[in-house]
């Protein structure tokens, strides 16, 4: 069955510091994973990824893909208010579904 | 416009109501799916149109019915419905199904289900 899990589940940052999110996987047949931020109703789309080692950025987010090792890192620098929200990465592989993880509350405070 | 639609954003229904949830998109994606989030917990599949087919249904209870009038709109009929299918109703369009890779979601803001 496919999986994938999320760390940390909830982590609190001030205002300015730089946080890594992390997802690990296990697809049968990987094809993509991406990144989605949800705020209050509806997941915006971050990113998504499909090969190893190379980095996509959008100003102060940052995400990359170690397909070897089964994981992505998605960094936030320079943390600010706006950025609070729950984190969701999710991964298709065979089974042409996205499979969620349970995503990373991420609260930042002035 | 990049925008999926989702109508009513709240919904507060009797166990013994029907009501129906709408989506609409005019991205032109041929693929559209109705998502469960209930709080603190990722989404969950429930059903998938492809070219106003249904594709997937993942077991979910006959008291959620799709229908796909055509492909820019969704809907999901509810029908004595229990108090705890009350959750965060998303739904979403990609370009195609996704068995294509760089295939990404777009998602609606979602209605706020509670049943009584």
């Amino acid at each position: 069955e496919d999986k994938v899990v999320q760390s940390p589940l909830s982590l609190v940052v001030h205002e300015g510091d730089t946080v890594t999110l992390n997802c690990s996987y296990e697809v049968t047949n990987f094809r993509s994973l991406l990144w989605y931020k949800q705020e209050k109703k509806a997941p915006t789309f971050l990113f998504m990824l499909t090969s190893s080692g190379i980095e996509k950025k959008s100003g102060r987010l940052s995400s990359i893909l170690d397909k070897k090792e089964l994981f992505s890192i998605l960094n936030i620098t320079a943390t600010q208010t706006g950025d609070s929200a729950v984190y969701l990465c999710a991964v298709q592989g065979g089974s042409e579904k996205l499979v969620f993880g349970k995503g990373t509350k991420l609260t930042v405070n002035p | 416009d990049t925008e999926v639609t989702q109508t009513p954003k709240h919904l507060v229904m009797g166990m013994t109501n029907k009501k129906s949830l709408k989506c609409e998109q005019h991205m032109g994606h041929r693929a559209m799916y109705w998502y469960k989030q209930k709080a603190k917990k990722p989404p969950e599949l429930m059903f998938v149109y492809s070219y106003e087919k249904l594709s997937i249904n993942e077991s979910v209870p006959s008291r959620f019915s799709p229908e796909c009038p055509n492909s820019s709109l969704l809907n999901l009929h509810l029908h004595a419905l229990q108090p705890e299918d009350s959750a965060l109703y998303l739904c979403a369009s990609s370009q195609d199904w996704m068995t294509a890779t760089n295939e990404k979601l777009f998602f609606g803001s979602g209605t706020q289900l509670s049943v009584l």
